[in-house]
């Protein structure tokens, strides 16, 4: 049981050039996430997947695009990279929690990829 | 929108030194709250939450936590730090809603603990 797993570790592009870095969790999760980290800025969401089939913006979607590929791989996607979005980027993943269910599924997180743009 | 808030972004204590970083959160409604952790180059652990119920929750490697809901905050304590205790740690709130629990994190603690 690998968890959440993310490819590549690390990856330097210069400015202007794509990638899209890989999430996948085989937990049978049907919520996953995309974070960045900065530092003094703590995490900060990009985007989210509910459920399969839906994704939507979080708190910083600009420049980012994603996609989700079936329940278990959720990508994202850098059109065209910026230095602003030099970051570590982390990938989480929970249970879905239905309506009037109160209760917490804990978010689990993957190693991250640590991205520079020139 | 809902934010949390810090106070310290670099702790430097002597272990056996007790600790307490504080944390603050902004929003009415009903929430979850935790603490995250990150060792050195290892990805975040969830190291307690509150959920609901009594204030004081325990969490791993003798942390706890204390929800004060009219001080919107929820500090982290430990009696006695250990050297492995340096990592930088994490607030953060969840918004009691449907579907995805989207989570909003301060900006982080830095704690390193000399031997």
């Amino acid at each position: 049981n690998a968890g959440v797993t993310q490819t590549p570790k690390f990856q330097v592009l210069k400015t202007g050039q794509s990638m899209t870095l890989q999430c996948a969790q085989d937990m049978n999760h049907n919520s996953m996430y995309w974070y960045r980290q900065d530092p003094g800025m703590g995490l900060r969401l990009i985007y989210y997947s509910a459920s399969e089939g839906t994704t939507d913006k979080g708190e910083v979607p600009n420049g980012y695009n994603v996609s989700r590929l079936n329940k278990r791989e959720f990508s994202l996607r850098l059109e065209s990279a910026a230095p602003s979005q030099t970051s570590v980027y982390f990938c989480a993943s929970s249970e879905y929690r239905p309506a009037g269910v109160v209760r917490y599924n804990e978010q689990f997180f993957g190693p991250g990829t640590r991205l520079t743009v020139l | 929108a809902q934010s949390v808030s810090q106070h310290n972004h670099h702790v430097i204590l002597s272990e056996a030194a007790s600790l307490e970083l504080g944390c603050n959160y902004s929003y009415g409604g009903t929430v979850n709250l935790f603490w995250y952790v990150q060792y050195p180059g290892q990805h975040l652990q969830l190291l307690l939450k509150y959920f609901s119920g009594d204030p004081l929750v325990k969490g791993i490697k003798g942390f706890e936590a204390e929800f004060i809901k009219s001080k919107f905050s929820f500090n982290l304590r430990k009696p006695s730090v250990q050297w492995s205790d340096t990592a930088e740690y994490f607030c953060a709130v969840n918004v009691i809603n449907q579907g995805a629990q989207k989570l909003v994190f301060g900006q982080g603690t830095r704690l390193t603990i000399n031997p």
